[in-house]
């Protein structure tokens, strides 16, 4: 049972454009949301978060939103730039769960020049 | 400032064989955790530590797998013995627990291959 799930295995936009990617959770006791960026042989590095008190927040070339009644998020970023390309991870933090997080299974993200 | 450290980058085992990784976290982080990374899947939580206690060790698989973490900084995490079903990145993450929604930061993980 996926409680994190990331229906787009892949996603390609030209550079220069906004790149979209999604988020659905089933767990309504998740209170916070992070997305990490993943390299090759390398290991997730954290992006961005967002708690369930917000329902925007941004950084840079980054925002992420939340829609709670939905539960969904997800990560915007423009312009996007070759260098974006990578697997991007959602991950969610329940009420009281402590340190413990859900990864999704991750979204190949390919910025084309 | 210093990331966190994993070794080996990469094991090739027969099954059957032992197999061991090692973690040293970015100083200062007193929560530790080992996640286990399928193709194609995001990471799961193996187990966590709060300094030195397993405090989650609930999806860890106890019959093969062990892990420590003595005096509460270096992390070893032990296989034996390995199954080809255990092919998989094995990632350690540390996070200082000063607040309840700290960030996680990764290591570059050991990618492990069981023939």
């Amino acid at each position: 049972d996926q409680q994190v799930k990331q229906n787009s295995p892949s996603l390609s936009v030209q550079e220069g454009r906004i790149s979209i990617l999604n988020c659905d959770y089933t767990n309504s006791m998740f209170d916070y949301f992070l997305w990490y960026k993943k390299y090759p042989a390398e290991g997730p590095t954290f992006l961005i978060s967002i708690s369930s008190i917000k329902d925007k927040n941004e950084d840079g070339r980054f925002t992420v939103f939340l829609n709670k009644s939905a539960k969904h998020l997800s990560l915007h970023i423009v312009p996007s730039q070759p260098g974006d390309s990578a697997v991007y991870f959602c991950a969610a933090k329940a009420t009281g769960s402590a340190r413990q997080l859900t990864f999704g299974s991750g979204t190949q993200l390919t910025v084309l020049p | 400032e210093a990331g966190v450290v994993q070794s080996p980058r990469y094991k090739i085992i027969e099954k059957k064989q032992p197999v061991a990784f090692w973690c040293n976290p970015i100083s200062g982080h007193n929560t530790l955790y080992w996640y286990r990374q399928n193709l194609g899947q995001g990471p799961e939580l193996l187990i966590r530590y709060e300094n030195e206690e397993a405090v989650d060790d609930s999806q860890l698989p106890k019959d093969r797998f062990s892990a420590e973490r003595l005096k509460g900084v270096d992390s070893t995490l032990k296989i034996q013995p390995a199954e080809l079903g255990d092919s998989a990145v094995y990632l350690c993450a540390s996070s200082f627990s000063g607040v309840l929604a700290e960030t996680q930061y990764f290591g570059p993980g050991t990618r492990l291959l069981v023939l």
